[in-house]
């Protein structure tokens, strides 16, 4: 299993601005997962960050909001743009378990709580 | 759009007792997985399921995928407070993106 760390663990942003959230993994992996979550409820998938390549979105999310980073196999950036209380959430990154396995078993940073004011 | 519906979304138990949670689609998965998610950290996988009837068991847990492939429960049995987290199901069609179930939140009290 990969280990995955986060940063920040949580941040209180003012409206208007911008966070970036940092996501870097301990073995390198083709696909990384970014993921919103409300607390308490279930995960809702942003986008596929493949390395090399522009990330794909979900519907509902768009690169202008939520740019993506991927420069190499191990990190990826999500940023949280022109931010509004409406993002406050949860925000996770995940990797698959095992590279080309069709179980799609997934390892999950510990996340980033942010609050927007 | 593939939904998987989980029930109960939320459970209170005391220390001992037994617990079930469902997890129900009606579309056909080639996996499911488990996880446990508490306050502060990622959703950590307890277990994946592949053949239609497949029952594993970790611990005092019990995990069983439907015979079809669109269903799921855990069971939880002589429950403890460490087990007290958000329980998540995850469908997965090989290489589609995964979906998660709507979550059961279980507190177990003392």
């Amino acid at each position: 299993s990969a280990v995955i760390s986060q940063k920040p663990s949580r941040d209180i942003c003012q409206r208007g601005t911008s966070l970036t959230i940092q996501c870097q993994v301990d073995s390198q992996v083709t696909m990384m997962f970014w993921y919103r979550q409300q607390p308490g409820q279930s995960l809702t998938l942003i986008a596929t960050a493949n390395q090399g390549s522009e990330a794909t979105y979900e519907s509902g999310f768009v690169i202008d909001k939520f740019p993506i980073s991927r420069p190499n196999l191990t990190f990826s950036t999500l940023t949280v743009s022109n931010m509004s209380p409406e993002d406050s959430s949860i925000y996770l990154c995940s990797v698959e378990g095992q590279s080309g396995s069709s179980y799609n078993e997934q390892f999950f940073g510990p996340g980033t709580r942010l609050t927007v004011l | 759009t593939q939904l998987l519906e989980q029930s109960p979304q939320f459970l209170s138990i005391q220390e001992g007792e037994n617990l079930t949670v469902y997890c129900n689609s009606s579309s056909v998965f080639s996996s499911l997985q488990w996880y446990r998610q508490e306050p502060g950290e990622g959703p950590v996988l307890l277990v994946t399921v592949v053949t239609g009837g497949e029952v594993k068991k970790l611990k005092r847990l019990t995990f069983q995928f439907g015979d079809a492939r669109k269903d799921s429960s855990l069971h939880i049995t002589a429950a403890q407070p460490g087990d007290t987290g958000l329980y998540l199901c995850a469908g997965g069609r090989g290489y589609q993106k995964v979906t998660f179930g709507t979550g059961t939140k279980l507190q177990v009290i003392p």
